[in-house]
C-alpha cells in the first residue's frame, strides 16, 4: 500500500521563477492538502483539494495555486518566487466524509529560493 | 482563527526520564487532536489521535496523551524516554467532524534524549 508520495524531493529556484510540486495521495484517499513548513516552525496550511476543487484555503497569497486531477493526485504551483518561499512543502492526503480518519503526510519537497 | 501553542521549544532529557510536552489550543467547538513526530530526515508520522470518547489516548511507542476539555489542553506523555525518541514533536488540531480537515499545528518541540 503506497503512502503519500511527493516529487521532487529537492528543488532550487531563482527569485521570480515559478515552481510546480507534485503529490500522489495514499491509495484510497480522495483529498489532498498542502502545507508549508518553514525552518524551525510547524507546518502551515496552504489549501485543500477535493473533487478537483479548492475547498479550504489558509492565509497564503494568490501566488500559491493548485490543481487536483481525476486520479486524486495534486500539484502546487507557486509563481513569482520570493526568498521567503524557501521551505519544506508537505502534502497530506485523507478521506473526506469519513470520521475518525487522519491525514497522512508525504516526505515533502525542500524548496530553496536563491 | 484557532491557534495551537506548544510551550516547550526545546527539551533535553536523559534516557529513562519521564516526558511531558504541553499543548493548548484556542478553538471552543468540536475538535480532533493529534500528536505527530518528525524524526530527523523523515516525514511526519502520527503518534496518536483523539476524536471522542476516553480522554486518555494511547499511541505508538509508549506515548499517551490526555485531553482536558476545560483546559483546552492535549499534553503528550511518556513514562520513560529512549535515545530513539530524539525528534521534533508537533501538536495539531482540526475542527468539526471531518478529521481530515485543515490542521493547525503548534510550533513544535524539539526533544533531545541523551544516552
Amino acid at each position: 500500500d503506497a503512502g503519500v508520495t511527493q516529487s521532487p524531493t529537492h528543488l532550487i529556484k531563482t527569485r521570480g521563477q515559478q515552481v510546480t510540486l507534485r503529490c500522489s495521495p495514499k491509495s484510497g484517499h480522495d483529498t489532498v492538502s498542502w502545507y508549508q513548513q518553514a525552518l524551525g516552525q510547524g507546518p502551515q496550511f496552504i489549501f485543500q483539494y477535493y473533487e478537483e476543487e479548492e475547498r479550504q484555503r489558509g492565509n497564503f497569497p494568490d501566488r500559491f495555486s493548485g490543481h487536483q486531477f481525476p486520479n486524486y493526485s495534486s500539484e502546487l504551483n507557486v509563481n513569482a518566487l520570493l526568498l521567503g518561499d524557501s521551505a519544506l512543502y508537505l502534502c497530506a492526503s485523507s478521506l473526506v466524509g469519513r470520521e475518525n480518519t487522519e491525514a497522512f503526510f508525504g516526505q515533502g519537497t525542500r524548496l530553496t529560493v536563491v | 482563527a484557532q491557534s495551537v501553542s506548544q510551550h516547550n521549544h526545546h527539551v533535553i532529557l536523559s534516557e529513562a526520564a519521564s516526558l511531558e510536552l504541553g499543548c493548548n489550543y484556542s478553538y471552543g467547538g468540536t475538535v480532533n487532536l493529534f500528536w505527530y513526530v518528525q524524526y530527523p530526515g523523515q516525514h511526519l508520522q502520527l503518534l496518536l489521535k483523539y476524536f471522542s470518547g476516553d480522554p486518555l489516548v494511547k499511541g505508538i511507542k509508549g506515548f499517551e496523551a490526555e485531553f482536558i476539555k476545560s483546559k483546552f489542553s492535549f499534553n503528550l506523555r511518556k513514562p520513560s524516554v529512549q535515545w530513539s525518541d530524539t525528534a521534533e514533536y508537533f501538536c495539531a488540531v482540526s475542527r468539526g467532524n471531518n478529521a481530515g480537515n485543515m490542521l493547525t499545528f503548534g510550533g513544535g518541540t524539539r526533544l533531545m534524549v541523551k544516552p
